[in-house]
């Protein structure tokens, strides 16, 4: 069975430019998680879908920031304009039901210059 | 927000030696994990706790969630070379939404041959 695979695995960016980090769940997987490591930091909480459904998006930065995940499969988010500090590394997980184990993926690391 | 306080940072030991490293909040907490990070790979769950008091086993990984709910520890015994990575606890409770991760900062362990 195909793990959480994300894409890309790394990217590098100017600020003010747009960058979409993608993640396919595990299949069959409802529950989809964003989240974020800055350098040297803890791993942040981003937002939480349930299928489409965005369940908590409490920890999205900013509202340049926008997470989708039609038809409940794929997850993209989307950086517009991306700035110096949103370089790290974002990690898409996913769950079988709400609250149960969370397979994370290998992560994307963006480096905005 | 709740916060997660790790210890140590990072640890540098000899092949064999025993290592402990710890996480404390000042929150109460109903899930305590443990997940190690491989370079270029996401955490991966090595332990899982959900009951104060309790202590599991997973091979040389031997991990306590606190009775008062709010700290745990996980020590691994007999290092070997590919204990080496970055070891995090994490936590779910009622003010993350019993369902995201509050993460700690990491132990990076480095175990030398």
């Amino acid at each position: 069975e195909a793990g959480v695979t994300q894409f890309p695995s790394h990217s590098v960016i100017e600020k003010g430019q747009t960058v979409t980090l993608r993640c396919d769940p595990i299949s069959g997987h409802d529950n989809l998680y964003w989240y974020r490591r800055v350098m040297g930091k803890e791993i942040k909480f981003l937002l939480h879908f349930v299928k489409e459904s965005k369940q908590d998006e409490s920890g999205m930065p900013n509202n340049r920031f926008l997470a989708e995940r039609t038809g409940g499969t794929y997850s993209t988010l989307k950086v517009q304009p991306a700035e110096l500090e949103d370089s790290g590394v974002y990690f898409c997980a996913s769950s079988a039901v709400t609250g149960g184990e969370q397979f994370f993926g290998p992560g994307t690391r963006l480096t905005v210059l | 927000g709740q916060q997660l306080n790790q210890s140590p940072q990072s640890m540098f030991i000899q092949e064999g030696e025993d290592v402990s490293m710890n996480c404390t909040s000042s929150s109460i907490f109903n899930t305590w994990l443990w997940y190690k990070q491989d370079p270029g790979e996401g955490p991966v769950l090595l332990i899982a706790l959900y009951k104060a008091g309790e202590l599991t086993s997973n091979g040389r990984l031997t991990a306590q969630f606190g009775i008062t709910r709010k700290d745990s520890f996980l020590n691994i015994s007999a290092s070997i070379p590919s204990d080496v990575g970055i070891y995090f606890c994490a936590a779910q409770g009622k003010n993350s939404g019993y369902s995201t991760l509050t993460f700690g900062k990491g132990t990076m362990l480095l175990v030398s041959p």
